[in-house]
């Protein structure tokens, strides 16, 4: 069954601190990719998402995302983080032709100190 | 534009009582609508696929006959919790997509309390 991990389960850092989110999924067939963030209290935003073409893509807030399809991953990157970004990330597989089906990672919560 | 509504947000209810949850597109139709489960500190675990007018596909181990859905219109899904128990306490989430579109849109969850 596919599945998708997410390595770090809680991140501390410091404002101004550069980031990196670990996301591995198993599937060997064309997936769509996404991360999501949900800030204390509110629903899910969509950062950034992933369908083809340039594998580096970027999203808002500063966020960037590659994908590196030898290693099934789509790392989460910001160069320097703010206490605003405290908040949970999950990282999503969409498999293709399966009905728009979203696989979720088990989600990494990141706190960033002032 | 992509909004997508929750009713109630939160919502209390004895053990035993049903309890309907309801998921509206707000600006666009819906093909496809989603429930997910979240529980505190955990990941979105998909319930079931919900396409308008035909049954929704549940995932293993998802009880068909205790989490009811139906999608009657394109901008309209319901969740209904039967016999609710306290175990069944839990933040729902919907989301929806358009045909052709790989992104969903998600609700803002309701959080159900069962005493």
């Amino acid at each position: 069954a596919q599945s998708v991990s997410q390595h770090n389960h809680h991140v501390i850092l410091s404002e101004a601190a550069s980031l990196e989110l670990g996301c591995n999924y198993s599937y060997g067939g064309t997936v769509n990719l996404f991360w999501y963030v949900q800030y204390p209290g509110q629903h899910l935003q969509l950062l950034l998402k992933y369908f083809s073409g340039d594998p580096l893509v970027k999203g808002i807030k500063g966020f960037e995302a590659e994908f590196i399809k030898s290693k099934f991953s789509f790392n989460l990157r910001k160069p320097s983080v703010q206490w605003s970004d405290t908040a949970e990330y999950f990282c999503a597989v969409n498999v293709y032709n399966q009905g728009g089906k979203l696989i979720f990672g088990q989600g990494t919560e990141l706190s960033v100190k002032p | 534009g992509a909004v997508v509504s929750q009713h109630p947000s939160w919502v209390i209810c004895k053990s035993g009582t049903s309890v309907k949850i309801e998921c509206r597109s707000l600006d666009f139709q819906a093909t496809t609508m989603f429930w997910y489960r979240q529980f505190p500190k955990q990941s979105l675990m998909l319930m079931a696929t919900s396409n308008e007018g035909s049954k929704a596909t549940y995932e293993q181990g998802v009880e068909k006959d205790k989490f009811l859905i139906n999608h009657a219109s394109l901008t309209l899904s319901t969740l209904t919790v039967t016999s609710a128990h306290p175990e069944d306490s839990s933040f729902y989430i919907c989301s929806a997509t358009l045909a052709g579109v790989h992104e969903q849109y998600f609700g803002p969850g309701t959080r159900l309390t069962v005493t």
